[in-house]
């Protein structure tokens, strides 16, 4: 059971924008940068963007990550079929003393 | 272009040693965290740990006492050894560089823990 929590699922027509929520603690997301991953179906994950918005080059900008509190975003704007896959957030947690993974979301591209 | 390429036995005994080892190529593994990450079938990740290119390491406290990750930069190899393992441990296991898997990625290898 992860500390940090995202929707099962969302959903977007091509060209809407979508959130993907993270809900953490003063532990983990309060005190610490975000990471996101993509896994696209049947391939090993990848780092997107973390909360500062920072991220390898390659990844579009229409990606943007964010932060308030104990919560943390990654928004996708523009969707794109592409896009179509499972998003991880994830955080170091002080109290745990591990770098956690959040529930996963799935994004379908309607 | 940096590669990593996860090898080792796809099935492993109850009770038995999990090991597996990353292969790099296409770049060194000086001056770079090494990590292992790995998903259960239908699962979300989970962090394993990780290793330096001196050799310090930092591991998931769930599996501390079972876990341990060495490298031998000669070969420019780094590895995983996972002892006592049951059948929660069957996943496929990713080995990635930097400390949370922030840079590239292997495949990814599925490893089952069946008798």
């Amino acid at each position: 059971q992860s500390v940090l929590t995202q929707p099962p699922s969302a959903s977007g027509t091509p060209g809407q924008r979508v959130t993907i929520s993270c809900s953490g603690s003063n532990s983990n997301i309060g005190i610490n940068p975000v990471n996101w991953y993509q896994q696209l179906p049947g391939t090993a994950p990848k780092f997107l963007i973390n909360s500062k918005n920072q991220g390898p080059s390659g990844v579009p900008d229409r990606l943007s990550g964010s932060k308030s509190g104990t919560s943390a975003s990654l928004a996708i704007s523009g969707l794109q079929p592409e896009d179509e896959a499972d998003y991880y957030c994830a955080a170091w947690d002080g109290g745990l003393n591990s770098y956690v993974f959040g529930t996963g979301t799935k994004v379908t591209v309607l | 272009q940096v590669q990593l390429q996860e090898s080792g036995p796809g099935l492993v005994k109850p009770s038995e040693t999990l090991s597996l080892t990353c292969t790099v190529s296409g770049g060194s593994l000086n001056s770079y965290y090494w990590s292992w990450i790995r998903q259960p079938p239908g699962k979300g990740l989970e962090w394993l740990g990780y290793i330096y290119s001196s050799g310090s390491t930092d591991y998931n406290p769930s599996l501390k006492s079972r876990v341990t990750i060495s490298i031998d930069t000669s070969k420019n190899q780094f590895s995983l050894r996972l002892t006592s393992v049951s059948a929660a441990d069957t996943a496929t296991y990713y080995c990635a560089r930097d400390r949370f898997g922030e840079g590239y990625w292997g495949q990814g290898t599925l490893v089952t823990v069946s008798s």
